[in-house]
């Protein structure tokens, strides 16, 4: 089955503490970005991979690292991370660029 | 960088209405415009896009249109039915870049 998955998908962690959300396709898709999505916000892009170690930043990548070492994976990473990134992330994966993107079922963060 | 609002932030309709929901956005260099739609406790799915090289697509009960003079963009859904209450989001971006930026979501409701 085509899908995009992401773990965990729930997390409760502390301020500064050093974590690392999944995120896995198995399309062979070139594409892969982050997204968080805060209530009255939508969604809003973190960062985005057009291939394999290939980055960059979207809108809000402050506080966020990625990586893209392989085609199927792509981690998000928070360094030290703080109450204002408790959020709802999704990952998603494309073909190519942002066509037709496919979204993971989210992970729900949340920092104390 | 783009800018996309997104109207109305909550629709409710009558089962066998229409529902109409209506996105701008900002940079002349967008040319790619898909909708997604999130259930409860899910990631976004695609429903329908459409590309600036056309100005209006249908797919069963939904339509896209567009308007690139004016910069803006529109959902249509016929005949509403319960299994269509869930979220909305329309997104603009360059069709051969990674950045893409989503409306803030307008939250449907059909009631029985």
């Amino acid at each position: 089955e085509a899908q995009v998955t992401q773990n965990p998908r729930y997390l409760i962690t502390v301020t500064g503490k050093k974590l690392t959300v999944t995120c896995s396709q198995n399309m062979n898709h070139e594409y892969m970005s982050w997204y968080r999505q805060d209530p009255g916000l939508g969604l809003r892009q973190i960062y985005y991979s057009m291939n394999v170690e290939v980055t960059d930043k979207g809108d809000v990548p402050e506080g966020y690292k990625v990586s893209r070492k392989e085609k199927r994976n792509f981690p998000l990473i928070l360094e030290s991370p703080s109450p204002n990134q408790t959020s709802l992330y999704f990952c998603a994966s494309s073909v190519r660029t942002a066509f037709e993107q496919y979204f993971g079922p989210g992970t729900r963060l949340t920092v104390t | 960088g783009e800018n996309v609002e997104q109207h109305p932030s909550t629709l409710s309709v009558q089962e066998g209405d229409s529902a109409v929901i209506k996105c701008t956005y900002s940079d002349s260099a967008s040319n790619y415009f898909p909708w997604y739609k999130q259930e409860l406790g899910k990631g976004p799915q695609l429903i329908i896009d459409i590309r600036s090289n056309v100005g209006e697509k249908k797919d069963q009960r939904i339509a896209v249109t567009l308007n690139k003079t004016a910069k803006h963009f529109s959902l249509h859904i016929t005949e509403t039915q319960p299994e269509d209450s869930a979220v909305y989001f329309c997104a603009a971006s360059p069709y051969n870049a990674g950045k893409s930026t989503f409306g803030d979501g307008t939250t449907l409701t059909v009631k029985p």
